[in-house]
């Protein structure tokens, strides 16, 4: 069974930093993996989806990168504004089976101005 | 386009009251995805459509829940009788094509079970 684990569950960092985070899953027979943000009492929205295929993709300060042999993805985002103050999911794409997204918990990112 | 469109935003109910969640998504996608979240279980995946079709319903908890899709624009998930544990987020979330597609979700709805 895929789970999907996204470390840490909460960070909070000065405005202007680079951050990265971290989402890892346990069986590397996915479709894709997609990086979503969720504002509190909003839907989610995705940010980068990365091919099983792809290495990593670039969307203005986020780039997200995928590591499928380690099972390990990475979002990372320069110059970090208040504005990126939300939660950010990760969930990948399985192969088998049904067509639906498994994802992990979140990490609550705060950025302090 | 509007986005997938989903009502009531919030609802309130009391325990073994019906209540029914309403979602449109986005024309053209051909598949419909509910979801719940809830802070200990996270985002969970109840059942999915394709082309109007349950495909796959491995995620309903139980038998008090049930979801239709009449037709491509329009789809509900059902609780009768609904019970406290049920309060949740609830989501829809529709994509052309899941393989290679992103999924765009509604904004959801908030459920609160007394």
């Amino acid at each position: 069974k895929q789970e999907v684990t996204q470390i840490p569950a909460a960070l909070s960092v000065p405005e202007g930093e680079n951050l990265v985070l971290n989402c890892s899953f346990t069986d590397s027979a996915i479709y894709n993996l997609q990086w979503f943000r969720q504002d509190p009492g909003k839907g989610l929205t995705s940010l980068l989806l990365i091919q099983s295929s792809q290495r990593e993709q670039t969307s203005g300060r986020l780039n997200a990168s995928l590591d499928k042999s380690s099972g390990r993805s990475t979002l990372y985002i320069a110059a970090s504004q208040p504005g990126d103050s939300a939660t950010y999911l990760c969930a990948v794409k399985i192969i088998q089976g049904a067509q639906k997204l498994v994802f992990g918990q979140g990490t609550r990112l705060t950025i302090n101005p | 386009d509007a986005g997938v469109i989903q009502s009531p935003r919030h609802e309130v109910t009391e325990m073994g009251q019906e209540v029914t969640l309403r979602c449109k998504p986005i024309s053209g996608h051909d598949y419909l995805f509910w979801y719940r979240q809830t802070m200990m279980r996270g985002l969970e995946l109840l059942i999915y459509f394709n082309n109007n079709v349950p495909i796959d319903d491995s995620g309903m908890p139980e038998d008090r829940f049930s979801a239709k899709m009449p037709n491509a624009s329009f789809s509900t998930l059902k609780i009768q009788p609904s019970e406290p544990r049920d309060s949740a987020v609830y989501f829809c979330a529709s994509t052309p094509l899941p393989s290679t597609d992103t999924q765009y979700f509604g904004p959801g709805t908030r459920l609160t079970v007394l």
